[in-house]
């Protein structure tokens, strides 16, 4: 099956732990995104890649790292500096530059 | 600045009624597109349409149809006849050719449909 796929689809950590939301596509697109969604409110961008080893931060990037050495791969750092994690968080890929983007099923990251 | 303005939070309809989803933007960009997302409780985002700043017709798709209208700065959304299964979040989204690499989402609409 072509698409992305996100893991885990939930996620529970302790505060002060950090976790990684992995990102994996299939579909060779170059540029990837990931998105953040709290309740009652829109995608708000985290981080994005438009070709391997390179990544932009984007409008809420504290907190979060990335890295992009494969361009199938996109995993996504929560870091303990992330005040408010707690959240449901997106993947996408883009294609070429019509800036249509596919998402994945997204992770679910509750801190406890 | 980049802006999209979903100003329904939430539309409650009863099956087989039309409803119209409303969706203002803002850009300075002579050149950009226009998408609409669908969430259903499942999470995923679906792409629904791409529409870009130089095609104003209106599309229809089954029971989806869109109106675009630049001098309003808006992309409307109506489902026709709506089903339960239209119950869903949905998004209208922009992304600018100045900034390619942004698609700016609106906040949301909540599509309840009650049978």
């Amino acid at each position: 099956d072509g698409g992305i796929t996100q893991s885990p689809k939930y996620l529970f950590r302790k505060e002060g732990q950090n976790v990684t939301l992995s990102c994996e596509q299939n579909l060779n697109h170059d540029a990837m995104y990931w998105y953040r969604q709290d309740p009652g409110q829109g995608l708000r961008l985290i981080y994005y890649s438009q070709i391997v080893n390179d990544f932009q931060k984007g409008d809420i990037a504290e907190g979060y790292s990335v890295s992009r050495e494969k361009k199938e791969s996109f995993p996504l750092t929560v870091t303990s500096a992330q005040k408010n994690p707690t959240a449901f968080y997106l993947c996408a890929a883009r294609i070429s530059n019509t800036g249509e983007l596919f998402f994945g099923e997204g992770s679910r990251l509750t801190v406890l | 600045a980049q802006k999209v303005t979903q100003a329904q939070t939430e539309i409650s309809v009863v099956e087989k009624e039309d409803v119209t989803l409303d969706c203002v933007y803002e850009t300075r960009d002579t050149t950009y597109y226009l998408f609409w997302y669908k969430q259903p409780p499942s999470g995923e985002l679906v792409f629904l349409i791409r529409r870009n700043s130089f095609d104003e017709q209106n599309e229809i798709s089954g029971r989806y149809s869109w109106n675009f209208q630049k001098s309003t700065s808006s992309f409307n959304f109506t489902i026709t006849a709506s089903q339960v299964v239209d119950s869903a979040v949905y998004f209208c989204a922009l992304l600018g050719l100045y900034n390619t690499d942004k698609l700016i989402f609106g906040t949301g609409t909540r599509l309840q449909v009650f049978p």
